[in-house]
């Protein structure tokens, strides 16, 4: 199957530093990629769709000016996470669609942690 | 949006058939019905999905009623590495028609020695 790689799988950092997120799709071109939050024991939240070359759309209540996506090429979309605070803490994780999967790939996820 | 209902949590012991039961009533036309499972601190896992006609592959089975309104999905010969949450998500059609997942709470499975 296909593989999206997610890097790092591990951040530490300290409040008010910001942090980029990447995501890979290794093998096909994807056209579209999708961020999720996760917070201990709860299910995927979705964050953002991003499109290759265009603007991300968020979803409601997530702050564009906090989390910062491009989706520079088909086969790289990059989450910031600006300033970040203790309650960003939290498992991201991205997933890729390419053209002409039906079905959504995932990352291996990221734990964030700020201190 | 069609949304999904699943048993918060099941037990089932290795070796038998986890058949895990998913509703989703409200499920349009064009609508397929995924699923996925997360083993802790990982991404999801594509499992299985279909549209009208029950589907088999290598992980799964996946069972849709002729209303459409419910699905199972069954894993055949269940094993200790089985043990996961287990997301029924109906594919939604987003802005520009993204097609973006919306997970529900899904069921956490675990498999008993």
């Amino acid at each position: 199957g296909a593989v999206v790689s997610q890097h790092p799988s591990r951040v530490i950092c300290k409040s008010g530093t910001s942090v980029k997120i990447e995501c890979r799709s290794l093998d096909f071109q994807a056209t579209t990629m999708f961020w999720y939050r996760q917070f201990p024991k709860q299910s995927l939240m979705l964050m953002a769709t991003s499109n290759e070359g265009s603007k991300a759309t968020y979803e409601q209540g997530v702050e564009k000016d906090k989390f910062l996506i491009n989706h520079a090429s088909l086969t790289l979309s990059t989450l910031t996470v600006t300033s970040a605070h203790p309650e960003d803490s939290s498992f991201y994780i991205c997933s890729a669609r390419g053209t002409t999967y039906e079905k959504l790939f995932f990352g291996s996820g990221t734990q964030l942690s700020v201190l | 949006d069609a949304k999904t209902t699943q048993p918060p949590s099941m037990d089932c012991a290795e070796g038998r058939a986890a058949n895990l039961p998913c509703n989703h009533s409200t499920i349009s036309g064009n609508e397929y019905v995924y699923w996925y499972r997360q083993i802790h601190s990982q991404g999801p896992q594509y499992i299985i999905h279909g549209l009208k006609n029950n589907e088999t592959n290598e992980m799964a089975s996946l069972i849709i009623t002729e209303d459409r309104k419910s699905s199972t999905l069954i894993l055949p010969h269940a094993t200790l590495r089985d043990t996961a949450v287990y997301y029924c998500i109906v594919r939604v059609v987003g802005v520009q028609g993204a097609q973006k997942l919306v997970f529900g709470q899904g069921t956490r499975l675990t498999i008993n020695p």
